[in-house]
């Protein structure tokens, strides 16, 4: 049973628009949550992350929104740039994180010009 | 820094096939991971190891799989006899002890077992 799950498999967006891909879980014991970012042929590289005492973690054009009530997150790109298209895992943990994660499955984000 | 390196990049071998995939650590990180990324369950973490100590091997598929640490700068991961269900990337990752911000990922190894 997936406990990290992403529903979108792909999602189109036009440069210069708000991206937002989610994220859904299941487990009440994660306490940590990440997003990674990985392009072809590499591997994830860490974008931003979320502890569960916190709603909102802001990092330049990124920003994660975590609602602990629905047992859901979000990431916010905004603008979308080119570069930015890749897979996004989101990820989860207990303990901080330090015991290993559990990823979803990923959204494949299009940035259109 | 090099980054976490991991060998071979490719693998293709025919199924019964003993196949080891290695790893190499950042430097000065003591805890190491291993992914499998399949289309099917997506990223799963197969087994992970604190200061060259296995710590939790639960998500290792099953006996034909093994994973060793035998110093800080070296870790393995045995698949024997493979299977073409074992077809998949695996990813090595490393960070500092309770630091998953800086959990850095190896670029991968593209098994195929035919």
């Amino acid at each position: 049973d997936q406990q990290v799950k992403q529903n979108s498999p792909s999602l189109s967006v036009q440069e210069g628009r708000i991206s937002i891909l989610n994220c859904d879980y299941t487990n009440s014991m994660f306490d940590y949550f990440l997003w990674y970012k990985k392009y072809p042929a590499e591997g994830p590289t860490f974008l931003i992350s979320i502890s569960s005492i916190k709603d909102k973690n802001e990092d330049g054009r990124f920003t994660v929104f975590l609602n602990k009530s629905a047992k859901h997150l979000s990431l916010h790109i905004v603008p979308s740039q080119p570069g930015d298209s890749a897979v996004y895992f989101c990820a989860a943990g207990v303990g901080g994180g330090a015991d290993g994660l559990t990823f979803g499955k990923g959204t494949h984000l299009i940035i259109q010009p | 820094d090099a980054g976490v390196i991991q060998s071979p990049r490719h693998e293709v071998t025919e199924m019964g096939q003993e196949v080891t995939l290695r790893c190499k650590p950042i430097s000065g990180h003591n805890s190491l991971f291993w992914y499998r990324q399949t289309m099917m369950r997506g990223l799963e973490l197969l087994i992970y190891f604190n200061n060259n100590v296995p710590i939790d091997d639960s998500g290792m598929p099953e006996d034909r799989f093994s994973a060793k640490m035998p110093n800080a700068s070296f870790s393995t991961l045995k698949i024997q006899p493979s299977e073409p269900r074992d077809s998949a990337v695996y990813f090595c990752a490393s960070t500092t002890t309770g630091t998953p911000d800086t959990q850095y990922f190896g670029p991968g190894t593209r098994l195929t077992v035919l």
